[in-house]
C-alpha cells in the first residue's frame, strides 16, 4: 500500500482562490519532503524542498510567496497555491525519503494531485 | 546545473521484444540511479535502482550502469503491452535526498 499519501487527488478551483495540498508519510518520519510539478507530456520538475521545522528551499523560478510550503511535523508537508491562475493547473506530486527502510535509499512518491484552475 | 538526458521517444517495440531505454547524466559524482515508470495521469513508481557499475537484474528488468561514460540504461525483456508507459531516469544528489529526473522516454509495446 501507499506509504506517502496526498490529498486531494483532484481539485478544481476558481481563479484567484487558494488551494492546499497535503502530503503525508504514513509509516515513517520524513524530515525532508519534495514537491514536484508536472505539466502534460513533460517530466517532473522540482519546485521546492520542504524541511521539517524550517523554511522550504525553492528552486530557481518558483515563487515562494505563491507556493507556500509548511512542514510542521515529521509526517506532514503542505503546499498551498495562493491566488491560483489557470496556468497553475498541473499535476503536483510530493516525495519523501525513508531513512530507515531499504538502507535509507528508498524515496516514495505520493499519488499526485491534479489541480485545475478555472 | 545537473542534467539528466533521455530520448523522448516514442520507442515502439513489438510484444515479446526487448525494449532498451537509455539515459545520460552530467554530474560525474552521482552515486544513485533510478528508473521509474509512470502511467499517464499517475504518479511515478520505482522499477529499479542501481548504485554500482555493471548490470542489475530483477525479473524482466535489467538496469545497466557505466559511471565512466555517465550512462545508465534499462532493458525490458519480453515486453508486454502493459509495459507501455513513460520511463523516467532519475539521479540522486550526493546528499542523498534530491532526485533530478530526465524528460522521460515514452515506450509503446504493440500487440
Amino acid at each position: 500500500g501507499a506509504v506517502v499519501s496526498q490529498h486531494p487527488s483532484w481539485v478544481i478551483c476558481k481563479s484567484g482562490t487558494s488551494v492546499k495540498i497535503e502530503c503525508r508519510s504514513l509509516d515513517f518520519q520524513a524530515t525532508t519532503m519534495f514537491w514536484y510539478r508536472q505539466f502534460p507530456k513533460q517530466s517532473l520538475m522540482l519546485m521546492a524542498t520542504s524541511n521539517e521545522g524550517s523554511k522550504a528551499t525553492y528552486e530557481q523560478g518558483v515563487e515562494k510567496d505563491k507556493f507556500l510550503i509548511n512542514h510542521a511535523s515529521l509526517t506532514l508537508s503542505t503546499l498551498t497555491v495562493t491566488s491560483a491562475h489557470p496556468e497553475d493547473s498541473s499535476f503536483y506530486i510530493c516525495s519523501a525519503r525513508d531513512l530507515v527502510r531499504g538502507a535509507g535509499n528508498t524515496i516514495y512518491f505520493g499519488e499526485g494531485s491534479w489541480l485545475t484552475v478555472v | 546545473q545537473k542534467e539528466v538526458e533521455q530520448n523522448s521517444g516514442p520507442l515502439s517495440v513489438p510484444e515479446g521484444a526487448i525494449a532498451s531505454l537509455n539515459c545520460t547524466y552530467s554530474d560525474r559524482g552521482s552515486q544513485s540511479f533510478f528508473w521509474y515508470r509512470q502511467y499517464s495521469g499517475k504518479s511515478p513508481e520505482l522499477i529499479m535502482s542501481i548504485y554500482s557499475n555493471g548490470d542489475k537484474e530483477d525479473g524482466r528488468f535489467t538496469a545497466q550502469l557505466n559511471k565512466a561514460s555517465q550512462y545508465v540504461s534499462l532493458l525490458i525483456r519480453d515486453s508486454q503491452p502493459s509495459d507501455s508507459a513513460t520511463y523516467l531516469c532519475a539521479v540522486r544528489d550526493n546528499a542523498g535526498n534530491m532526485l533530478t529526473f530526465g524528460g522521460g522516454t515514452r515506450l509503446m509495446v504493440k500487440p
